[in-house]
């Protein structure tokens, strides 16, 4: 069964710093993984989805990564502002036709 | 173009009750799915459907049926609701194509604003 570790589960940082959000999943046979954000009480938005024939895949400020052999993924994000302060989830395919197994998230404070 | 429409967006419940969480799209989407996301879970794929009439279970899904009589809405019934369903309840959507196609597909979902349920 694929399983996604996300880490930190938390972080807290000053406004103007770049940063890195980390995913893992157990099973490497993916075909794509994305990034979402997540807003307090509400939906999720799709960020950034890359293939499995990409290594990168970049939307703005945001850089997604994508290791399949080892397993990783990781969203840079640089020059942070206090507008990215949210929950960061990561997913892959996973059971349920095109349906997702999703990390629990990293919860993001951009402190100004 | 409204995307992903789920309503109620709140609700509450007495243990027993029963009750439809509603979930519209409007992009002519072929699959539909529910998640539940409860706090130290993450999200948990309840029920999918991949086309009008097709339906299947994902990882939870005892306490939940779905239907998909159309290509556009897909309503989540819960049939005697328990406190343990109080969660947060998201409707996705996305293109699939068949085949080879759909491995380099870029199936983005896009999810509602969610239904934020809680049974006493």
């Amino acid at each position: 069964k694929q399983e996604v570790t996300q880490i930190p589960a938390a972080l807290s940082v000053p406004e103007g710093e770049n940063l890195v959000l980390n995913c893992s999943f157990t099973d490497s046979a993916i075909y794509n993984l994305q990034w979402f954000r997540q807003d307090p009480g509400k939906g999720l938005t799709s960020l950034l989805l890359i293939q499995s024939s990409q290594r990168e895949q970049t939307s703005g400020r945001l850089n997604a990564s994508l290791d399949k052999s080892s397993g990783r993924s990781t969203l840079y994000i640089a020059a942070s502002q206090p507008g990215d302060s949210a929950t960061y989830l990561c997913a892959v395919p996973g059971g349920g036709a095109d349906g997702l197994t999703f990390g629990k998230g990293t919860h993001l404070i951009i402190q100004p | 173009n409204a995307g992903v429409t789920q309503t109620p967006k709140f609700q509450v419940l007495k243990t027993g009750q029963s009750m439809t969480l509603q979930c519209a799209q409007d992009m002519n989407h072929e699959y539909m799915s529910w998640y539940r996301q409860d706090p130290g879970m993450g999200l948990r794929l309840i029920h999918y459907s991949v086309g009008a009439g097709i339906t299947d279970q994902g990882e939870v899904p005892n306490g939940y049926n779905v239907s998909r009589s159309t290509t556009e809405d897909f309503p989540l019934r819960l049939l005697s609701a328990a406190p343990s369903q109080t969660s947060v309840y998201f409707c996705a959507s996305s293109p699939r194509l068949g085949g080879l196609l759909s491995i380099l597909a870029k199936n983005i979902q896009y999810f509602g604003a969610g239904t934020r349920l809680s049974v006493l």
